[in-house]
């Protein structure tokens, strides 16, 4: 497809499982970015991935929380032992340049977390 | 926390009006973006500010940046309720290697048909 896509759009899982989100970026872009949404609320960063470097993971609230990129495409976004407090809408993005000059980002639809 | 703010949080009204949205940071910025989201959607890429720009138009869309006040504000003109969305701003760090897009808090506007 020509956007961002996120799957899966909807998950519930219960309290201590482990899920797992994936992002697949718009093709070429080497610029990806994982966000978390609460309800109602702005966008948290989380961490963010220069090809399949992590040059800055400092958003991610815990041990429990890991991303990876490989070949420079799909990202995987993992939460370990889920909390309820881990219940929002994770977005990702992706960009073609870097954001610091004219680099706009591309969301995808998000995945939504609810934890039981 | 580096997260700007966006005033109002919540703006309504009515169709043809016009709609400011203003947004403050902390910062010193290399650009900041603004971006349009639907409920329940992603976000949409509206229109970038560079740092040494003042002001900046896209259709019915115009931007100004203040950065000794580091402050900016989203106009949109002759509003539509197709308008009806929430708009963060978003703005980078100039520090260094920083390619971080921090997001303020978000503006809900609707538009009265």
């Amino acid at each position: 497809g020509a956007g961002v896509s996120q799957s899966p759009s909807n998950k519930v899982t219960e309290k201590g499982k482990d899920v797992e989100l994936r992002c697949d970026p718009i093709s070429g872009h080497t610029a990806l970015y994982w966000y978390r949404q609460s309800l109602g609320q702005g966008l948290e960063f989380l961490i963010y991935f220069q090809g399949n470097s992590a040059p800055d993971k400092s958003g991610l609230p815990s041990d429990r929380f890991s991303a990876e990129r490989t070949g420079g495409s799909v990202s995987t976004l993992t939460i370990q032992r889920t909390q309820q407090e881990d219940s929002a809408v994770y977005l990702c993005a992706s960009s073609t340049g870097v954001v610091s000059n004219t680099g706009e980002l591309f969301f995808g639809e998000g995945s939504r977390l609810t934890v039981l | 926390s580096q997260q700007g703010e966006e005033d109002p949080q919540a703006l309504s009204i009515q169709e043809g009006e016009n709609a400011t949205m203003n947004c403050s940071y902390k910062t010193s910025i290399n650009n900041l973006q603004w971006y349009r989201q639907n409920s329940g959607r992603g976000l949409v890429h509206l229109i970038l500010i560079r740092s040494n720009e003042r002001e900046k138009h896209s259709g019915r869309l115009r931007v100004t940046l203040d950065t000794s006040k580091k402050s900016s504000s989203l106009l949109i003109t002759a509003s539509r309720a197709a308008d009806t969305a929430s708009y963060f701003c978003a703005h980078v760090g100039s520090n260094f290697g920083n390619e971080k897009l921090t997001f303020g808090t978000g503006t809900r506007l609707t538009i009265i048909p």
